[in-house]
Formats: C-alpha cells, sequence, structure tokens
C-alpha cells in the first residue's frame, strides 16, 4: 500500500542552526511533492513545490529537495528562528482515475529554541 | 490565492446527532476538497465536491455518513452525521490554485 513517512514526531533545535525535516515515500510515483506549515488550531498553509523533474527548490530561507531514486524529500530552514516553530506537512500530489489526489505525511513538530 | 472560511470554528455535540459545517471561497472554484485531521494523524481526504454533480467520496468514507452539498462555485457543506465519539477530529475544507492547495481554519468538532 501507499506510504509517507515523515522522519520523527519531533524534532527540537537550537535558534541559528539549519532544520532538516525528512518525507520518505512508498508506492507512490508522484507528480510532485509540496510542503506546508501548520500552527496550532489553523489550516495548513503552502510552502513550497517541487516536481518530480527538479532536484532543488528554494524560497528565502527555505530548501527542498526531491530524490526520486531515494523516495525521499528533504525540508531544509537555514537560520531557524523561534517564530518558525510549527508542524510541518509533506504532501504528494498524483492523478489518480482522473482525479486530483493530495496525501499528506503525519507532519513533523519542530521547536526552534532561543 | 484563496481566503476560506469555515463556520462553525469549533462545536461540542452529542452523540447521535448531526453537525453541518459551512466553507465560503473568496473566488469560484471548480472543486473543494473536505479533510478530516484527527489528534495526531495525518489529513485524510474525505471527499472532493464539484459544483453541479454529486460529491466522490475516497475509500472509507459514505454519503449517508458525510454528505455534502456544493450549491455554488464559491460555498460548500459537509454534514457530519448520527455522530459518535470516532468522529471528534478537526474538519478543514480545501480549494487548489496552481497546484497549490489552500486550506481553511478548520472545525473542531468534539462528540461526547
Amino acid at each position: 500500500s501507499q506510504k509517507i513517512e515523515q522522519n520523527s514526531e519531533a524534532l527540537n533545535i537550537q535558534e541559528g542552526k539549519t532544520a532538516t525535516l525528512t518525507c520518505n515515500y512508498t508506492n507512490y510515483s508522484p507528480a510532485y511533492l509540496q510542503w506546508y506549515r501548520q500552527d496550532p488550531g489553523r489550516g495548513p498553509v503552502f510552502l513550497l513545490l517541487i516536481r518530480e523533474n527538479e532536484k532543488e527548490k528554494r524560497k528565502e530561507r527555505l530548501k527542498v529537495t526531491f530524490d526520486t531514486t531515494l523516495k525521499q524529500s528533504l525540508f531544509h530552514i537555514t537560520a531557524s528562528q523561534p517564530a518558525d516553530s510549527a508542524t510541518y506537512l509533506c504532501a504528494l500530489s498524483y492523478s489518480g482515475a482522473g482525479s486530483y489526489q493530495l496525501t499528506f505525511g503525519k507532519g513533523t513538530k519542530l521547536s526552534v529554541i532561543p | 490565492s484563496a481566503v476560506i472560511s469555515q463556520k462553525p470554528s469549533r462545536d461540542i455535540c452529542q452523540r447521535g446527532t448531526s453537525l453541518t459545517i459551512q466553507c465560503q471561497v473568496d473566488s469560484q472554484v471548480t472543486m473543494m476538497f473536505w479533510y478530516r485531521q484527527q489528534p495526531g494523524q495525518s489529513l485524510t481526504l474525505i471527499a472532493t465536491a464539484n459544483q453541479g454533480s454529486e460529491a466522490t467520496y475516497e475509500s472509507g468514507f459514505v454519503i449517508d455518513k458525510f454528505p455534502i452539498s456544493r450549491p455554488n462555485l464559491t460555498f460548500s457543506t459537509l454534514t457530519v452525521s448520527n455522530m459518535s465519539p470516532e468522529d471528534s477530529s478537526i474538519y478543514l475544507c480545501s480549494v487548489e490554485f496552481g497546484n497549490e492547495q489552500f486550506f481553511g481554519p478548520g472545525t473542531r468538532l468534539t462528540v461526547l
């Protein structure tokens, strides 16, 4: 069966360091992979999208890589700040039976310690 | 982009009752999506609502339990019927623009 795993439920990191979150998947051939941020009591907010033919995508302090051979995406936040503390979700998009599909991982709760 | 509002933001309901959640989008969209996020779990797609046709339900979700309305291109409702404590969850509606998914703030439902 299809599966998405985010490597840890929680990650603590010192302010200023680079946070690296991992998303692994099995039995998918995704068209693209997305990363979202979710704060408590709020809906997820889109951050970045990377397509299957792209290796890396950057946006300000965020960087996403996508390795379709390893079936893995890495999400990096450089120079992390306490305001980056949130839950980060990865999601895979693929076309199934003509309908749009978006499947989410459980998320990694990031805490940036001052 | 899209701005999405949901009502109610939260509710506490008795077992056996039903709750209807409303979702309003500030733009016209073809498809609206309803998700459930149970405590400690990932977002799970319940159904896709197209205007003018019946909703498409994902495996494990049925119309009798989660009837959906889509009367126009900016509005949808999801009803959670005959509720049990297992239905306690956050329910989110969502739309897609250009491969980006936009989410409402969610409705936190507690069933006693």
